[in-house]
Order: structure tokens, then C-alpha cells, then sequence
């Protein structure tokens, strides 16, 4: 089946850094994926979604200049969070989508856990 | 009014037993549906694809009524191994492609 690889699978740093993550369709395009984060015992948010191409669609209350998503090839997304602080220590995962296998659901990647101290 | 609502549980269930989840959606434009199960601290994982003549795939069953707008997820004989959170996804394409997640049903089988 479709396999998204992302990573850092864990990152710790400090407040005022930046952290990118990658999210990596393997096998298959993606000329969209999503991004989500999550907070502990609460549901996945949509926070953007990454087209292949052109800019991001961001959802209500998030930040996109904080929040920075470059898909610039088929296969690769990447958000990176700038100016990290502690409130920003989340979950975070995308997902992509096989489209020759769409009524299979979007592939989740394995999540990344930031934590900013 | 949230856009795909869950009960957060948690169902607390013996093993061997029936258990079942609904999941509720407001857009009635919403056009496909999946339960996923998320373990804890890892990332959710597609369990099964909801179709309007309901489909079932071993244990778990998953139904979707469309006049009343829930899908619903039955998991029958309850094994240890099913204690995990159930998410449902409602997928939009009103305007823009969305693939929205409810807050998820905890369950946890009792030995």
C-alpha cells in the first residue's frame, strides 16, 4: 500500500528556533497533502493544505507565516515551524493520498512530536 | 455546531463483546467516509472505507445513513488488541477538497 514517510520522528528545541519537517510520498505522487496537529487526547485539526506547486491553503486561526509549507515536488512536503515557543510543542502529521488508489483514504505519516522548551 | 462530531467515550467493554460508534457530520455535501484507529501516541491508521450499502471486512462493520447524516462502526467479539481511539473522516469537496476528523471514541476491552 501507499507508505508517507516523515520525519524528524522527535525534535526538542529551544523557543525562538526553527524546526522543519519533511513528509514524503514514497511510490506513489501526491500533488496534495495535509497537515494536521495534535494536541494530547484531542483530535487531529487540519491546520493546511500543501499543493504541489503552487501556495498552501490555510485554515481558519492558523498562521502562515508561522507556519511555513513548501511542496515543491510530487513527493515532497515540508513545513517548518518558525520562531518556535512552547505553545507550539504538538503533534504534528501529514497525510497524502495515492490518487491511484483514492478510494483507499489518505496515508498518514508517522507523526512528528516537537516539543519546545 | 462542530462539522463531524464524536461521543469521546471512553467504552469501557469486555472482551468478546458487540460495541458500536456513531459519528455524526453536518454537510450533507460530504461525500466519502472512513473510520481510522489511532494507538496511542502514534498516527492514525485507515480501517475501513464507509460505503452508502454499508460494508463490513471481518469483525467490523461500518454503515452510513446519509438522510440522518452519521456513519456508524460496529466491531463485534471484541478483542484486547481493538483498545484504541476510532476516528471517523468526513471528506468535503465543497469549494475546497477537506478531509476532516472527528475527536475520536476511545475504547478499551477489559480482560
Amino acid at each position: 500500500g501507499a507508505v508517507v514517510s516523515q520525519h524528524p520522528s522527535r525534535v526538542i528545541c529551544k523557543s525562538g528556533t526553527s524546526v522543519k519537517i519533511e513528509c514524503r510520498s514514497l511510490d506513489f505522487q501526491a500533488t496534495t497533502m495535509f497537515w494536521y496537529r495534535q494536541f494530547p487526547k484531542k483530535s487531529l485539526m487540519l491546520m493546511a493544505t500543501s499543493n504541489e506547486g503552487s501556495k498552501a491553503t490555510y485554515e481558519q486561526g492558523v498562521e502562515k507565516d508561522k507556519f511555513l509549507i513548501n511542496h515543491a515536488s510530487l513527493t515532497l512536503s515540508t513545513l517548518t515551524v518558525t520562531s518556535a515557543h512552547p505553545e507550539d510543542s504538538s503533534f504534528y502529521i501529514c497525510s497524502a493520498r495515492d490518487r491511484e488508489q483514492a478510494s483507499y483514504g489518505y496515508t498518514f505519516g508517522s507523526g512528528t512530536r516537537l516539543t519546545v522548551v | 455546531r462542530k462539522e463531524v462530531e464524536q461521543d469521546p467515550g471512553p467504552f469501557n467493554v469486555p472482551e468478546g463483546a458487540t460495541v458500536a460508534f456513531n459519528c455524526t457530520y453536518s454537510n450533507s455535501a460530504s461525500q466519502s467516509f472512513f473510520w481510522y484507529r489511532q494507538d496511542c501516541r502514534k498516527e492514525p491508521k485507515l480501517l475501513m472505507s464507509v460505503y452508502s450499502s454499508g460494508n463490513e471486512d471481518g469483525r467490523f462493520t461500518a454503515q452510513l445513513n446519509r438522510a440522518s447524516q452519521y456513519i456508524s462502526l460496529l466491531i463485534r467479539d471484541s478483542k484486547l488488541s481493538d483498545s484504541a481511539t476510532y476516528l471517523c473522516v468526513v471528506v468535503t469537496t465543497s469549494g475546497t477538497y477537506k478531509y476532516i476528523f472527528g475527536t475520536g471514541t476511545r475504547l478499551k476491552v477489559l480482560a
